[in-house]
């Protein structure tokens, strides 16, 4: 039972666009949530996180969206760079300190 | 300096036999965790310490024993291997500020019973 989905395995977008990755979550109590990308045999890294209190949170080329009502977030990369080019994460949290639940993760390419 | 570290990097072992990963952060992070990447790439909780105590233990075999000796430290130990224990291990530590988290991730043990 997924907790947390991220429906689109993957995405390709030219350098210079943005990319839009999403996620889907089911529990209502998720309050904490976190953006991830893994790069091959490599752990995953974190990126930006958010909290239920805010609905955008902003890292330079990072922002991240959450609408709650509708249990969804959304990490947005602009401009997207080849160095962008990895598997994004998304993982979700009741509380801080409780396990985090992650998505399958998203493959995103990002062409020269 | 790598903030955490897990060794061995790769392990291949026979079934049967009994293994430890071994994981260190330098972050000052009161809470670690190991997680288990399976074949669908789906990262899924094992075990959570919190300053040494087990606060989370979902459901996996108890062939998996974890071991806190400090905060710092969590080894997974797993006894009589089998097949299916192949996957990628990770380990984690987390600390939260009251408003933002920091939570990271070790390299991965890749691990692989014949």
């Amino acid at each position: 039972d997924q907790q947390v989905k991220q429906n689109s395995p993957s995405l390709s977008v030219q350098e210079g666009r943005i990319s839009i990755l999403n996620c889907d979550y089911t529990n209502s109590m998720f309050d904490y949530f976190l953006w991830y990308k893994k790069y091959p045999a490599e752990g995953p890294t974190f990126l930006i996180s958010i909290s239920s209190i805010k609905d955008k949170n902003e890292d330079g080329r990072f922002t991240v969206f959450l609408n709650k009502s509708a249990k969804h977030l959304s990490l947005h990369i602009v401009p997207s760079q080849p160095g962008d080019s990895a598997v994004y994460f998304c993982a979700a949290s009741a509380h801080p300190g409780n396990q985090f639940y992650f998505g399958t993760g998203t493959s995103l390419t990002v062409i020269p | 300096d790598t903030a955490v570290s897990q060794t061995p990097k790769y392990l291949v072992t026979q079934m049967g036999n009994d293994k430890s990963i071994k994981c260190e952060q330098n972050l000052g992070h009161d809470t670690m965790y190991w997680y288990k990447q399976d074949s669908k790439k789906f990262l899924k909780i094992m075990f959570s310490y919190n300053n040494k105590e087990l606060i989370i233990n979902e459901t996996v075999p108890n062939r998996f024993s974890p071991k806190s000796p400090d905060k710092a430290h969590l080894n997974l130990h797993i006894n009589s291997l089998e097949l299916g224990d192949s996957a990628v291990y990770f380990c984690a530590s987390s600390s939260f500020d009251g408003s933002n988290y920091g939570y990271t991730f070790g390299s991965g043990t890749r691990l692989t019973v014949v």
